[in-house]
């Protein structure tokens, strides 16, 4: 199994710009996360997904990010226009729905750095 | 305000020594998990603890969850330079995963 894939591994990009990020899960899984991760606010929920569906999205900072899961392989996070304070690194999650607490499987993260 | 709040933040020791790291919430969780998350990489899953007063082990991490489910503990015996790493604990309830801001241990060799 390949795990969870990110893509793009680092982003570099300037303040007002348009970052989309990209998530491929485990087949099979039913559920997908999107966190960001800073020092100072550790490991955050933003969205997650239960078969290509949002559930609960109030970790979403605010409007300009959004995010999408048009099929079961597949997810966006789309930050615009991009801020400074939008640096961190974002990682996408997945986990397979068996009843009761499930092992989350994370990919390697995407760095973003907005100058 | 952290849901979960982990201790200490930074711990750095020297190989062979024992540790203990804490994981505290004034919430009630079904169940906990740990992980540990290596630089530039995601976490990874440690354990899950379900049941008030569980041990689980794994090799010389020993994770113990609170009797009222509320709190955590990690403790690893002689710690060796492959420990390194952020240890992250996260609170499950009604499909609601939290994360700690995690611990971040350094084991010199």
């Amino acid at each position: 199994d390949a795990g969870v894939i990110q893509s793009p591994r680092h982003e570099v990009t300037e303040m007002g710009q348009e970052v989309t990020l990209r998530c491929k899960p485990i087949s099979g899984h039913d559920y997908l996360f999107w966190y960001r991760q800073t020092m100072m606010r550790g490991l955050e929920l933003l969205i997650y997904f239960n078969n290509n569906v949002p559930i609960d999205d109030s970790g979403m900072p605010e409007d300009r990010f959004s995010a999408k899961m048009p099929n079961a392989s597949f997810s966006t996070l789309k930050i615009q226009p991009s801020e400074p304070r939008d640096s961190a690194v974002y990682f996408c999650a997945s986990s397979r729905s068996g009843g009761g607490v499930e092992t989350q499987y994370f990919g390697p993260g995407t760095r973003l750095l907005v100058l | 305000t952290q849901l979960l709040e982990q201790s200490p933040q930074f711990l750095s020791i020297q190989e062979g020594e024992n540790l203990t790291v804490y994981c505290n919430s004034s919430s009630v969780f079904s169940s906990l998990q740990w992980y540990r998350q290596e630089p530039g990489e995601g976490p990874v899953l440690l354990v899950t603890v379900v049941t008030g007063g569980e041990v689980k082990k794994l090799k010389r991490l020993t994770f113990q969850f609170g009797d009222a489910r509320k709190d955590s503990s990690l403790h690893i015996t002689a710690a060796q330079p492959g420990d390194t790493g952020l240890y992250l604990c996260a609170g499950y309830n009604n499909n609601d995963m939290r994360f700690g801001a995690g611990t971040r241990l350094t084991v010199k060799p």
